[in-house]
């Protein structure tokens, strides 16, 4: 199985400063038909995940530009430009290259 | 609009099975690039994928479940159904459907609101 490796676990943000999260995976993401299937998640509390960036970079339908994808291979990362108070949560990354699918362990966003 | 629902029981003894059906609204299973996955979440806990079904029967395990799970479709209901078997209190959880586009993003794009097992005798 592919390990996914999330830092820091945790991540306290004044409101309106960025904040980044890093995924690390055990192997690399590219899949044989050239994409990197590497998606971010938004959990808020109490809530489903909601996904918000697949294939590396792209936002999904209704995400705000201030949240970004980047990365290849094996090491990605996941900024938010500047944080509001509906940012909290927790955030996974989440590989669907190879089966069976892998999340990361989640990084919780929390205003300081 | 696509949503998910969840359903089934909130409580299951040790060593029973569960079943857990989704309910689809908005796109059906049967159509080309649709996938319909479970995932799991154990109380203040991360993610687990469980497995997942393909518009074309195509169904794919989590290794470390497949000998407890099957995943079938009743294309006539749009429905996806999660079958555990020997269900321990281990399993307690929140049980998610999702959405994923084979030919889209590769991910889930849409979730179920989940629902919650509770494993205990």
């Amino acid at each position: 199985d592919i390990v996914m490796t999330q830092t820091p676990l945790s991540s306290p943000v004044t409101l309106g400063q960025p904040a980044s999260i890093s995924c690390r995976s055990s192997q690399s993401l590219v899949h044989g038909d050239g994409n990197t299937y590497l998606s971010w998640l938004q959990q808020r509390p109490g809530q489903p995940p909601r996904l918000l960036i697949y294939k590396i970079s792209n936002r999904f339908s209704g995400v705000p530009d201030r949240f970004s994808g980047s990365g290849a291979g094996t090491d990605f990362t996941l900024k938010i430009s500047r944080v509001e108070a509906e940012d909290v949560g927790v955030y996974y990354c989440m590989q669907s290259t190879q089966f069976p699918q892998t999340f990361g362990q989640g990084t919780r966003v929390e205003i300081k | 609009q696509i949503t998910l629902k969840e359903s089934g029981p909130t409580l299951v003894k040790p060593t029973q099975t569960l079943t857990l059906t989704c309910t689809l609204s908005g796109f059906s299973v049967s159509r080309s690039g649709v996938g319909v996955g479970w995932i799991r979440q154990p109380p203040r806990k991360a993610l687990e994928w469980l497995g997942i079904i393909y518009w074309d029967d195509d169904k794919r395990y989590n290794p470390s479940l497949k000998s407890r799970l099957t995943i079938t479709m009743d294309t006539s209901k749009n429905q996806v159904v999660l079958t555990m078997t020997n269900m321990d209190p281990v399993d307690t959880a929140t049980y998610f459907c999702a959405h994923s586009a084979y030919y889209g993003s590769g991910s889930f794009e849409n979730w179920g609101q989940g629902t919650q097992v509770t494993v205990s005798s």
